[in-house]
Protein backbone atom coordinates (compact mmCIF):
# COMPACT_ATOMS: atom_id res chain seq x y z
CA UNK A 1 0.00 0.00 0.00
CA UNK A 2 0.89 3.43 -0.81
CA UNK A 3 2.07 5.79 2.12
CA UNK A 4 2.89 9.21 2.30
CA UNK A 5 4.38 10.67 5.13
CA UNK A 6 5.28 14.35 6.29
CA UNK A 7 6.92 15.07 9.19
CA UNK A 8 6.50 18.78 9.92
CA UNK A 9 3.24 19.68 10.78
CA UNK A 10 4.48 23.32 10.93
CA UNK A 11 7.14 25.09 9.76
CA UNK A 12 8.19 29.30 10.02
CA UNK A 13 10.28 31.21 7.39
CA UNK A 14 11.48 34.64 7.36
CA UNK A 15 10.31 36.67 4.07
CA UNK A 16 12.81 36.47 1.10
CA UNK A 17 14.75 33.31 2.65
CA UNK A 18 14.15 29.67 1.33
CA UNK A 19 12.55 26.80 3.13
CA UNK A 20 12.80 23.15 2.80
CA UNK A 21 9.34 20.91 3.28
CA UNK A 22 9.69 17.43 3.85
CA UNK A 23 7.88 14.55 2.19
CA UNK A 24 9.58 10.61 2.60
CA UNK A 25 7.36 7.77 0.57
CA UNK A 26 7.12 4.36 0.03
CA UNK A 27 5.62 2.02 -3.06
CA UNK A 28 6.64 -1.18 -4.76
CA UNK A 29 5.76 0.27 -8.09
CA UNK A 30 8.38 1.30 -10.20
CA UNK A 31 6.33 4.04 -12.09
CA UNK A 32 4.99 6.93 -10.12
CA UNK A 33 4.31 10.32 -9.74
CA UNK A 34 5.05 13.07 -6.96
CA UNK A 35 3.43 15.72 -6.64
CA UNK A 36 3.24 18.69 -4.12
CA UNK A 37 -0.39 21.10 -3.57
CA UNK A 38 -0.88 24.23 -1.67
CA UNK A 39 -4.09 25.15 0.22
CA UNK A 40 -4.27 28.34 1.32
CA UNK A 41 -7.34 29.41 3.81
CA UNK A 42 -9.85 29.92 1.21
CA UNK A 43 -9.14 25.69 0.60
CA UNK A 44 -8.95 25.49 -2.59
CA UNK A 45 -6.04 22.81 -3.98
CA UNK A 46 -3.22 24.46 -5.91
CA UNK A 47 -0.91 22.09 -8.19
CA UNK A 48 2.45 23.34 -7.42
CA UNK A 49 5.33 20.58 -9.24
CA UNK A 50 5.36 16.99 -10.30
CA UNK A 51 8.07 14.54 -10.52
CA UNK A 52 8.14 11.48 -12.55
CA UNK A 53 9.81 8.41 -10.78
CA UNK A 54 11.69 8.00 -13.92
CA UNK A 55 12.79 11.57 -14.49
CA UNK A 56 16.43 11.95 -13.97
CA UNK A 57 16.61 15.87 -12.91
CA UNK A 58 14.61 17.55 -10.24
CA UNK A 59 11.64 19.31 -11.57
CA UNK A 60 11.66 23.39 -11.23
CA UNK A 61 8.40 25.36 -10.93
CA UNK A 62 9.65 29.34 -11.19
CA UNK A 63 10.87 29.42 -7.34
CA UNK A 64 9.43 25.47 -6.64
CA UNK A 65 11.73 22.83 -7.08
CA UNK A 66 11.67 19.24 -5.73
CA UNK A 67 14.57 17.39 -4.12
CA UNK A 68 14.19 13.84 -5.53
CA UNK A 69 16.33 11.55 -3.68
CA UNK A 70 15.19 8.06 -5.31
CA UNK A 71 16.87 5.53 -3.19
CA UNK A 72 15.59 7.40 0.10
CA UNK A 73 11.93 7.97 -1.11
CA UNK A 74 12.57 11.65 -0.80
CA UNK A 75 10.84 14.05 -2.24
CA UNK A 76 11.17 17.65 -0.53
CA UNK A 77 9.51 20.79 -1.59
CA UNK A 78 12.19 23.62 -1.85
CA UNK A 79 10.65 27.28 -1.93
CA UNK A 80 13.28 29.73 -2.56
CA UNK A 81 12.63 33.84 -1.59
CA UNK A 82 9.26 33.13 0.33
CA UNK A 83 6.65 35.41 -0.20
CA UNK A 84 3.97 35.90 3.06
CA UNK A 85 1.40 34.52 0.16
CA UNK A 86 3.44 31.28 0.74
CA UNK A 87 1.58 30.94 4.16
CA UNK A 88 -0.13 27.88 3.40
CA UNK A 89 -1.01 24.00 3.79
CA UNK A 90 1.31 22.14 1.78
CA UNK A 91 0.44 18.70 0.72
CA UNK A 92 2.81 15.94 -0.81
CA UNK A 93 1.03 13.55 -2.38
CA UNK A 94 2.06 10.35 -4.95
CA UNK A 95 -0.31 8.34 -7.93
CA UNK A 96 1.36 4.96 -9.00
CA UNK A 97 0.36 2.04 -10.85
CA UNK A 98 -2.90 1.72 -8.25
CA UNK A 99 -3.84 4.87 -9.91
CA UNK A 100 -5.82 6.77 -7.00
CA UNK A 101 -3.64 9.98 -5.46
CA UNK A 102 -3.07 9.46 -1.81
CA UNK A 103 -2.04 12.16 0.17
CA UNK A 104 0.19 13.25 3.64
CA UNK A 105 -0.99 14.76 6.23
CA UNK A 106 0.50 18.32 5.47
CA UNK A 107 3.30 20.93 6.51
CA UNK A 108 1.63 24.27 7.89
CA UNK A 109 3.65 27.00 6.76
CA UNK A 110 3.86 30.38 8.07
CA UNK A 111 6.05 33.08 6.10
CA UNK A 112 6.99 36.15 8.74
CA UNK A 113 7.35 39.62 7.54
CA UNK B 1 -12.71 26.01 -19.76
CA UNK B 2 -14.70 25.93 -16.80
CA UNK B 3 -13.01 24.32 -13.46
CA UNK B 4 -14.32 21.63 -11.58
CA UNK B 5 -17.85 22.17 -9.95
CA UNK B 6 -18.99 21.14 -6.46
CA UNK B 7 -22.55 21.85 -5.51
CA UNK B 8 -23.83 22.35 -2.90
CA UNK B 9 -20.58 24.33 -1.52
CA UNK B 10 -22.35 24.39 2.08
CA UNK B 11 -24.91 22.26 4.16
CA UNK B 12 -26.07 21.17 7.12
CA UNK B 13 -27.65 18.33 7.81
CA UNK B 14 -28.79 16.41 11.31
CA UNK B 15 -27.73 13.39 12.93
CA UNK B 16 -29.16 9.91 10.89
CA UNK B 17 -29.93 11.84 7.92
CA UNK B 18 -28.51 10.52 3.95
CA UNK B 19 -26.39 13.62 1.70
CA UNK B 20 -25.82 13.28 -1.98
CA UNK B 21 -22.85 15.52 -3.43
CA UNK B 22 -22.33 16.19 -7.13
CA UNK B 23 -19.40 17.02 -8.84
CA UNK B 24 -19.16 18.11 -12.63
CA UNK B 25 -15.23 17.06 -13.52
CA UNK B 26 -13.57 19.34 -16.27
CA UNK B 27 -14.48 18.74 -19.84
CA UNK B 28 -13.24 15.91 -21.59
CA UNK B 29 -12.32 14.37 -18.11
CA UNK B 30 -12.94 10.73 -17.31
CA UNK B 31 -11.51 10.38 -13.82
CA UNK B 32 -13.28 11.58 -10.96
CA UNK B 33 -12.00 11.12 -6.90
CA UNK B 34 -13.22 12.08 -3.75
CA UNK B 35 -11.87 13.05 -0.75
CA UNK B 36 -12.80 13.85 2.74
CA UNK B 37 -10.66 17.00 4.67
CA UNK B 38 -10.94 16.97 8.61
CA UNK B 39 -9.51 19.35 10.75
CA UNK B 40 -6.18 18.08 11.88
CA UNK B 41 -6.46 15.25 9.23
CA UNK B 42 -4.95 15.07 5.74
CA UNK B 43 -7.08 14.12 3.08
CA UNK B 44 -8.29 10.86 3.17
CA UNK B 45 -9.02 8.95 -0.14
CA UNK B 46 -12.45 7.81 -0.68
CA UNK B 47 -13.14 6.63 -3.69
CA UNK B 48 -12.16 7.21 -7.49
CA UNK B 49 -14.17 6.20 -10.90
CA UNK B 50 -13.28 5.93 -14.26
CA UNK B 51 -15.77 5.58 -17.71
CA UNK B 52 -18.61 4.55 -14.63
CA UNK B 53 -16.57 2.11 -12.84
CA UNK B 54 -15.47 2.44 -9.40
CA UNK B 55 -11.57 1.75 -9.60
CA UNK B 56 -10.33 2.41 -6.31
CA UNK B 57 -12.23 2.62 -2.38
CA UNK B 58 -11.20 4.06 0.19
CA UNK B 59 -11.14 2.80 4.04
CA UNK B 60 -14.18 4.04 4.81
CA UNK B 61 -17.54 2.63 6.17
CA UNK B 62 -20.69 1.12 3.69
CA UNK B 63 -22.17 4.00 4.43
CA UNK B 64 -20.32 5.98 2.17
CA UNK B 65 -21.22 5.68 -1.33
CA UNK B 66 -20.40 7.28 -5.20
CA UNK B 67 -21.32 6.52 -8.90
CA UNK B 68 -20.47 8.10 -12.04
CA UNK B 69 -22.61 8.94 -14.70
CA UNK B 70 -22.03 8.48 -18.89
CA UNK B 71 -21.01 12.25 -18.75
CA UNK B 72 -18.44 11.67 -16.20
CA UNK B 73 -20.21 13.90 -13.89
CA UNK B 74 -19.77 11.91 -10.27
CA UNK B 75 -22.28 12.00 -7.01
CA UNK B 76 -21.14 10.63 -3.42
CA UNK B 77 -23.42 9.64 -0.73
CA UNK B 78 -23.93 9.46 2.82
CA UNK B 79 -26.33 7.56 4.54
CA UNK B 80 -27.26 7.64 8.20
CA UNK B 81 -25.03 10.90 8.67
CA UNK B 82 -22.63 10.50 12.52
CA UNK B 83 -21.38 13.76 13.86
CA UNK B 84 -18.16 12.75 12.60
CA UNK B 85 -18.78 12.88 8.99
CA UNK B 86 -18.67 17.07 9.40
CA UNK B 87 -16.03 17.70 6.80
CA UNK B 88 -14.91 19.17 3.53
CA UNK B 89 -15.51 16.87 0.60
CA UNK B 90 -12.88 17.69 -2.28
CA UNK B 91 -13.64 16.25 -6.01
CA UNK B 92 -10.98 16.10 -7.80
CA UNK B 93 -10.61 15.21 -11.97
CA UNK B 94 -8.23 14.23 -14.37
CA UNK B 95 -8.28 13.45 -17.94
CA UNK B 96 -7.05 9.34 -17.73
CA UNK B 97 -5.33 7.30 -15.18
CA UNK B 98 -2.03 8.18 -16.02
CA UNK B 99 -0.05 8.69 -12.72
CA UNK B 100 1.77 11.77 -14.54
CA UNK B 101 -1.03 13.36 -14.37
CA UNK B 102 -2.28 16.17 -11.33
CA UNK B 103 -5.50 16.37 -10.38
CA UNK B 104 -7.60 19.25 -10.85
CA UNK B 105 -10.03 20.24 -7.76
CA UNK B 106 -12.58 21.51 -7.19
CA UNK B 107 -13.85 24.23 -3.88
CA UNK B 108 -15.74 21.38 -2.17
CA UNK B 109 -18.69 21.06 -0.36
CA UNK B 110 -18.43 21.81 4.19
CA UNK B 111 -20.64 19.35 5.58
CA UNK B 112 -21.94 20.17 9.11
CA UNK B 113 -23.85 17.41 10.79
CA UNK B 114 -25.23 18.38 13.99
Amino acid sequence: AQKITQTQPGMFVQEKEAVTLDCTYDTSDPSYGLFWYKQPSSGEMIFLIYQGSYDQQNATEGRYSLNFQKARKSANLVISASQLGDSAMYFCAMRDDNNDMRFGAGTRLTVKP
Amino acid sequence: KAGVTQTPRYLIKTRGQQVTLSCSPISGHRSVSWYQQTPGQGLQFLFEYFSETQRNKGNFPGRFSGRQFSNSRSEMNVSTLELGDSALYLCASSPDLANTGELFFGEGSRLTVL
